[in-house]
């Protein structure tokens, strides 16, 4: 199956500097990719998506970056802040069904 | 909002018991899925299901069943639970063919 992995488990950042977390696949057949937020005792949250045909596409302080040569993902946090502490997980899919999580990174935001 | 509703957030059941997870999303999504959520291991799926009663095998189907008899809810039946069936266990649903995935709160269920 899928190996979707996260290069860290754990990110601590001081707040106000940028995040960066991220993330390999395996599967270049992948062509739909999301970065979910997961706080504490809650379900994911959509933060944002790319398809293959991009290689980079920004929201409200997020910026995802795939390079699909390396088979690579990038979340960017601008100005991280304390509500950004959580497990952020990539997923990918290539059937637009059944996705594939990585394990998760664990971003600690330090006052 | 979209919503995706699991109707236990924290469950406590004794080895052999059969277990009964709810879901209920109010999007009118086609697919619906199951996924267990273990420290160290990300989330990892259990079933999911494209249509009224229609279920595919995720990768973790063992020890478990579904039901899906209304395309707004998808059960998960655990008939005979074990202790490594302890997890917590996370609900989604989305549109076909479309992507983004919509999940529940999540279950906590503790098998004893």
């Amino acid at each position: 199956g899928e190996s979707v992995g996260l290069h860290l488990p754990t990110l601590s950042v001081q707040e106000g500097d940028n995040s960066i977390i991220n993330c390999a696949y395996s599967n270049s057949a992948s062509d739909y990719f999301i970065w979910y937020k997961q706080e504490s005792g809650k379900g994911p949250q959509f933060i944002i998506d790319i398809r293959s045909n991009m290689d980079k596409r920004q929201g409200q302080r997020v910026t995802v970056l795939l390079n699909k040569t390396v088979k690579h993902l990038s979340l960017q946090i601008a100005a991280t802040q304390p509500g950004d502490s959580a497990v952020y997980f990539c997923a990918e899919t290539n059937t637009g069904n059944q996705f594939y999580f990585g394990t998760g990174t664990s971003l600690t935001v330090i006052p | 909002d979209v919503k995706v509703t699991q109707s236990s957030r924290y469950l406590v059941k004794r080895t052999g018991e059969k277990v009964f997870l709810e879901c209920v999303q109010d999007m009118d999504h086609e697919n619906m899925f199951w996924y267990r959520q273990d420290p160290g291991l990300g989330l990892r799926l259990i079933y999911f299901s494209y249509d009224v009663k229609m279920k595919e095998k995720g990768d973790i189907p063992e020890g478990y069943s579904v039901s899906r008899e209304k395309k707004e809810r998808f059960s998960l039946i655990l008939e005979s639970a074990s202790t490594n069936q302890t997890s917590m266990y996370l609900c989604a649903s989305s549109v076909l063919n479309t992507g983004e995935l919509f999940f529940g709160e999540g279950s906590r269920l503790t098998v004893l």
